[in-house]
């Protein structure tokens, strides 16, 4: 299967660490990203190639990748960081496939 | 600055055509590999197209095999998508977004997106 899967929320107290997971058949052999996207606007790249983090993304942003799960890490959570996240990941046979998103609460 | 801009939505009939822009600044998109993406009102997130750099490779989803096209000129550093038959389904805001390298050399993913152009499909 190709299909990615992410749990619809998961709710986070400032300063703590929020955990969010994808999961997809063999997906470790694979490289996963995630994208964070604010109510209204456009995604951004925070972790690519399983746990590199773009110029720009500040260190609490960390991933993982092993087995069938994929994870997206935030040490010391803050509010700014309330948003849908999604993992994404590519192979030669369906291209990119797309989690259904995770929305992070901050409370 | 690196800058895509998207441009050409709107409200459209079923079974219309609508042609999408994106147009690219801040970086060299004629060396660029670029996809389009959509997102339905209250969804997640679908890939729809890809396209290399020199236009050799090119691939949709299967949700718009045969009614889309994308398509590019370097010259005028601008990304296309001709959509046409569009339904309901296709509604979405339309991004177009880079991707750096190659995706079987790692680079399977989009470090630079558009804000998106809405796309309505309704009668």
């Amino acid at each position: 299967s190709n299909e990615l899967t992410q749990t619809p929320s998961v709710s986070v107290s400032p300063g703590q660490t929020a955990t969010i997971t994808c999961s997809g058949d063999k997906l470790g052999e694979k490289y996963a990203s995630w994208y964070q996207q604010r109510p209204g606007q456009a995604p951004i790249l925070v972790i690519y190639q399983d746990d590199k983090r773009p110029s720009g993304i500040p260190e609490r942003f960390s991933g993982s990748n092993s087995g069938n799960t994929a994870t997206l890490t935030i040490s010391g959570t803050q509010s700014m960081d309330e948003a849908d996240y999604y993992c994404q990941a590519w192979d030669s046979g369906t291209a990119w496939v797309f989690g259904g998103g995770t929305k992070l609460t901050v409370l | 600055e690196v800058q895509l801009v998207e441009s050409g939505g709107g409200l459209v009939k079923p079974g219309g055509s609508l042609r999408l822009s994106c147009a690219a600044s801040g970086f060299t998109f004629s060396t660029s590999y670029m996809n389009w993406v959509r997102q339905a009102p209250g969804k997640g997130l679908e890939w729809v197209s890809y396209i290399s750099y020199g236009s050799n490779y090119i691939y949709y989803a299967e949700s718009v095999k045969g009614r889309f096209t994308v398509s590019r000129d370097n010259a005028k550093n601008s990304l296309y998508l001709q959509m046409n038959s569009l339904r309901g389904d296709d509604t979405a805001v339309y991004y177009c977004a880079r991707v750096p390298a190659v995706p079987s050399a790692g680079g399977g993913y989009m470090d630079v997106w558009g804000m998106g152009t809405t796309v309505t499909v309704s009668s």
